[in-house]
């Protein structure tokens, strides 16, 4: 099964700085995505940004830009201009082809003002 | 309402009596999913449900059991649960064609 790895239980960032939350797997598939979940402390859990494992370019969504490297097997995500409101847990998860979803431990995200 | 929806947002139960969580989507999808988040671990998936068929089990304890009447409405059927059961419990529902899963805000449970 594949796995997801995410190294750093906590993090923190200074207001308005920048800061890189890391993610591996593990797999053996070729085609598969993968994801950066966001959940603020009210649990909701919202997608963040995502990635198809086919395309090279690395997405970005405003703030949120990941640096994907297929053949490390590294999905990480760089928030810029960091807010008050981007604390939350985040969850790194990959989907296969197969529509099986697997998700990290999380990385508990702090920003101090 | 839009959405996933969850309810109870909060549950607390003794070992013996029998309550369900209830999960409702609005977005028209076509599968929906149970979690169970614990603190440290990642989200550990219970039960998959594609065009109302179970196709996914993962070794789930039969005091957890689902149910989905329609592809909008998901249920579990919870019974003489376990302290270690208490914990998260997510809905997600997703549609083929769109990559992500779209989650609910999770009913905390409390086994005492």
């Amino acid at each position: 099964a594949q796995t997801v790895t995410q190294s750093q239980p906590e993090m923190s960032v200074q207001e308005a700085e920048t800061v890189t939350l890391s993610c591996t797997y593990d797999t053996s598939e070729s085609d598969y995505y993968l994801f950066w979940y966001k959940q603020p402390p009210s649990r909701q859990m919202i997608l963040v940004i995502r990635q198809e494992a086919y395309k090279q370019q690395n997405a970005t969504e405003n703030r949120f830009s990941v640096n994907f490297q297929k053949a490390a097997k590294s999905f990480s995500l760089k928030i810029s201009d960091s807010q008050l409101g981007d604390a939350a847990m985040y969850f790194c998860a990959y989907r296969s082809a197969g529509n099986q979803f697997y998700f990290g431990t999380g990385t508990s995200l702090t920003v101090i003002p | 309402e839009t959405g996933v929806t969850q309810t109870p947002r909060h549950l607390v139960m003794g070992m013996t009596n029998k309550k369900s969580l209830k999960c409702e989507q609005h977005l028209g999808h076509n599968a929906m999913y149970w979690y169970k988040q614990s603190a440290k671990k990642p989200l550990e998936l219970m039960f998959v449900y594609n065009f109302k068929e179970q196709t996914e089990n993962n070794s789930v304890p039969s005091r957890f059991s689902p149910e989905c009447p329609n592809s909008s409405h998901l249920f579990l059927h919870l019974h003489t649960l376990q302290p270690e059961d208490s914990a998260l419990y997510l809905c997600a529902s997703s549609q083929e064609g769109i990559l992500e899963q779209y989650f609910g805000p999770g009913t905390r449970l409390t086994v005492t």
